[in-house]
């Protein structure tokens, strides 16, 4: 069965830098794009942007772009979101998730905390 | 970027009874190959969000019959025929027809 499992929470200071990892199992990591999503503590959900899982092409939602990278490594089928120069307002849930407009089913990881506080 | 709008925020329901969300777009989500990329997305508490229904009326696999989508160009809605308790949670519509992808503000159902 398909599953993303991203690892756990992380507690930062302010100008530190983060990296939240999504492994992916139970299909062909390269068939599907790789989607970020955000939620603020007792907020909605925001996109963030997506990874090409063939090219390692990214695409960032504005207000997601400088210190927000995608990246891959598709020899263990995991999918990185890092944050560097972290914000008190970086604090959030972050999303892997496998969601494709076109067709059913979406998966999503079990999300990861990113708390930024001195 | 589209802004997408839902009504209510809060919707109080007695279980057994149908509840209704809106959702509005700024713009039209037709796109250009004729489909509508609207859909609807559910968050149950402590929970990760699971979509629902895609491209306006397509429910997911294992999702209840209960749920069902309508609407066409810029206005969209949810319909749960007869709540139950585990749809406690807050609803989000999502269109992905313009990029970035946009979520609405989200409905949060509760039980009366």
């Amino acid at each position: 069965q398909v599953q993303l499992v991203q690892s756990g929470s992380e507690l930062k200071k302010p100008g530190a830098s983060v990296k939240v990892s999504c492994k992916a199992s139970g299909y062909t990591f390269t068939s599907y794009a790789m989607n970020w999503v955000r939620q603020a503590p007792g907020q909605g959900l925001e996109w963030m942007g997506w990874i090409n899982t063939n090219t390692g092409n990214p695409t960032y939602a504005q207000g997601f772009t400088g210190r927000f990278v995608f990246s891959l490594d598709t020899s263990v089928s995991t999918a990185y979101l890092q944050i560097s120069s972290l914000k008190a307002e970086d604090t959030a849930v972050y999303y892997c998730a496998r969601v494709t407009v076109t067709q059913p089913n979406d998966y999503w990881g079990q999300g990861t905390l990113v708390t930024v506080s001195s | 970027d589209v802004v997408m709008t839902q009504s209510p925020l809060s919707l109080p329901v007695t279980l057994g009874q149908p509840a209704s969300i809106s959702c509005r777009s700024s713009q039209s989500l037709v796109y250009s190959d004729g489909n509508t990329y609207l859909n609807w997305f559910q968050q149950r508490p402590g929970q990760s969000p699971r979509r629902l229904i895609y491209k306006v009326s397509n429910r997911d696999s294992g999702v209840p019959d209960r749920f069902s989508g309508s609407g066409s160009g810029t206005d969209f809605t949810l319909k749960i025929s007869r709540v139950e308790a585990e749809d406690v949670g807050v609803y989000y519509c999502m269109q992905g027809t313009h990029w970035p992808w946009t979520f609405g503000q989200g409905t949060k159902v509760e039980i009366k």
